[in-house]
This record gives structure tokens, sequence and C-alpha cells, in this order.
């Protein structure tokens, strides 16, 4: 198993385009979950899963959109991106929400100059 | 909202000293979470308290869950090298799906 893959590492945008973060699962996961992790904070929930189809807005959504057509792939789109903007975003996915571990991506460092 | 605190922000110890972070939480919450971030990495799952005055304990780390379920703290008995990081708590509510990160403590273990 890969686990859960995101694609780019790494990317800079300049203000005001727009792109979409890739996340990928292959444990077959019910929920899945975007953060962003700011340098010398915690991570912050963007949005969330519980399965295809279904999407609910966490602690920070503003300037972000998601969609789950399927059980492996939540990516999260960026409109316009903002300086604020700037951070790491990290995807992660479990089997059920209320009990068990998350399983984490590599993570993906955007820049927004 | 609901906030998770965790102290310290920083921590510096000798190898072989002990270490303790703290977590406290604003409301009750339901379950628990200690994460492990290593520099440049991403967070990796460490355990999940759930009962009332639970204490977990893997080799030399032990974990706790406060009798109110408001508090949650990790202690590291002798660190090494291997434990440099930064441990995050996270907290669930009752009512929620969603679990709430503390600000985390990096630690640093000086050979």
């Amino acid at each position: 198993n890969a686990g859960v893959t995101q694609t780019p590492k790494f990317r800079i945008l300049k203000i005001g385009q727009s792109m979409t973060l890739q996340c990928t699962q292959d444990m077959n996961h019910n929920y899945m979950y975007w953060y962003r992790q700011d340098p010398g904070m915690g991570l912050k929930l963007i949005y969330y899963s519980v399965g295809a189809g279904i999407t609910d807005k966490g602690e920070v959504p503003n300037g972000y959109n998601v969609s789950r057509s399927t059980t492996e792939d939540f990516p999260l789109r960026l409109e316009l991106a903002a300086p604020s903007q700037t951070s790491v975003y990290f995807c992660a996915s479990s089997l059920v929400a209320r009990g068990d571990e998350q399983f984490f991506g590599p993570g993906t460092r955007l820049t927004v100059l | 909202g609901q906030q998770v605190m965790q102290i310290p922000q920083y921590q510096h110890v000798q190898e072989g000293e002990d270490f303790t972070t703290y977590c406290n939480s604003s409301t009750t919450l339901s379950n628990i979470q200690w994460y492990k971030q290593r520099p440049g990495g991403h967070p990796v799952f460490l355990i999940q308290l759930v009962k009332s005055g639970e204490v977990k304990k893997q080799k030399r780390l032990t974990f706790q869950f406060g009798e109110a379920k408001k508090n949650s703290s990790l202690h590291i008995t002798a660190t090494q090298t291997t434990d440099v990081g930064t441990y995050f708590c996270a907290g669930r509510v009752n009512t929620g799906n969603q679990f709430y990160f503390g600000t985390g403590t990096s630690l640093t273990v000086i050979p």
C-alpha cells in the first residue's frame, strides 16, 4: 500500500492564481481530511469528507473548495490564491472518524507571492 | 470556538533527561490522540485515549487522560536523540467528527 499520496510536493503561486492539490489514498478509508499547518502552529482543519459525495467545512474553509467523487480521491481547490494561504497542506485519511488514527500524506508546501 | 492549548511550545533537554508536554481543552473531550512529527515530515499517530483517567504506556512514553477529560499529558523517560520532533495532541468533542489539534511542543534533545 502506498498509503496517502499528495501532489505536488512544492508549488509557488502568484496572487490570484488557482490550483488543485491532489490527494489519493489506497486504504479504502471512508474519511478524508485536509489540514493546513502554518509555522510554529498546529494543524487546522480546512475540509473533511465522510464518504464519496459528502463533504463538510472544518475550522478554516474560506478560500478553498473540495470534492469527493470517489473513495480514493479528495482534491483541494484554491481559487484566487492569497499570501495568507502560504502554508504546508496535509491530506489525511481514516477508516472511521470517531475512533481511528489518521494517516497523513507527505504534504504540499505552497508559497503564494 | 473549540480550543486545544499545549505547553510548553519548545523544550530543550539533555539526552537522558525526562520530558513532558501538556494539553488542555476548553471543553470536555470524547477522546484524544497524540501525534509525532519529525522535522520536515508529516504527523504520525502515536496513541489514542478514550476513558477518563486512562494511562497508557509505549516503552519510554507514558500518556495520560485527565479525570475530567479536559487535559492530557505525554511523558518521555530518559530522552534519546530519536525522540526529536514536535508532539501534537488532537482532541475530539462528543458532537463532532473533527479533531482539534494543539499547537504542539517542539522537543530538541542535546547529545
